[in-house]
């Protein structure tokens, strides 16, 4: 079967670093997706990564390694507007979105 | 703004009481989704369009069935809602299906509550 593994709880405090980890088991791959969703709202779409390396984007990182089926997301400089889920997703090689169940980050002043 | 709009965000209905949910959308995009999301799920696929084909997840009850009139709209209807469905439903659109970075833009949700 295919799986996406996160953990699902993390605290952090505010101004520091934290990194949300995703292994994933699927049928192919075609990229990775981390979304950001707050609590009662949408998902909305934070990195893209289809080749191994790292990704940086502002505050956030994305990683990738395609051998170990694994990907982080890096936030730096936390802030309390960050306290939300985020959730891996993998494209398989159908082409079907596979979604982690969401890590919710916990930002503590 | 483009955007994906839902309605209504709440509702709630009686077990058994038919339910529509909506979506529109200002992107143009060719593919809109519907998903079932409970409390610290996964986000789960219901069906999707693209364009006027519809495919239907092999494990969707049959419970829930879609319409997409038009390229901007598309529904949700669960025909027979029983307390299991209650959820939040999100639809989402994205401007292909068959593509590894294919973004999905989603609409803020319509939770349902089934007493």
């Amino acid at each position: 079967g295919q799986n996406i593994d996160q953990p699902t709880e993390m605290t952090a405090t505010e101004g520091a670093i934290v990194q949300i980890n995703c292994t994933y088991q699927t049928s192919g791959f075609n990229g990775l997706f981390w979304y950001q969703q707050h609590a009662g709202e949408a998902p909305t779409f934070l990195s893209y990564n289809v080749l191994d390396g790292l990704e940086e984007k502002g505050r956030f990182s994305s990683f990738l390694s395609r051998s170990k089926g694994y990907s982080y997301l890096l936030l730096k400089e936390l802030q309390m507007k960050d306290s939300a889920s985020y959730l891996c997703a993998v494209v398989d090689s159908n082409y079907q979105l596979i979604w982690g169940a969401g890590t919710k980050l916990i930002i503590k002043p | 703004d483009a955007m994906v709009i839902q309605n209504p965000r709440y509702q709630v209905t009686q077990f058994g009481k038919p339910v529509t949910l909506s979506c529109s959308q200002t992107l143009n995009h060719n593919v809109m989704y519907w998903y079932q999301q409970k409390s610290s799920q996964a986000p789960k696929l219901l069906f999707h369009y693209y364009d006027k084909d519809f495919n239907n997840e092999a494990d969707t009850p049959d419970n829930f069935q879609s319409r997409r009139p038009n390229t901007s709209f598309c529904f949700l209807d669960i025909r027979s809602p029983g307390l299991g469905d209650a959820a939040m439903y999100l639809c989402a659109t994205s401007r292909t299906a068959n593509s590894g970075a294919n973004v999905l833009t989603f609409g803020a949700g319509s939770r349902l509550t089934v007493l």
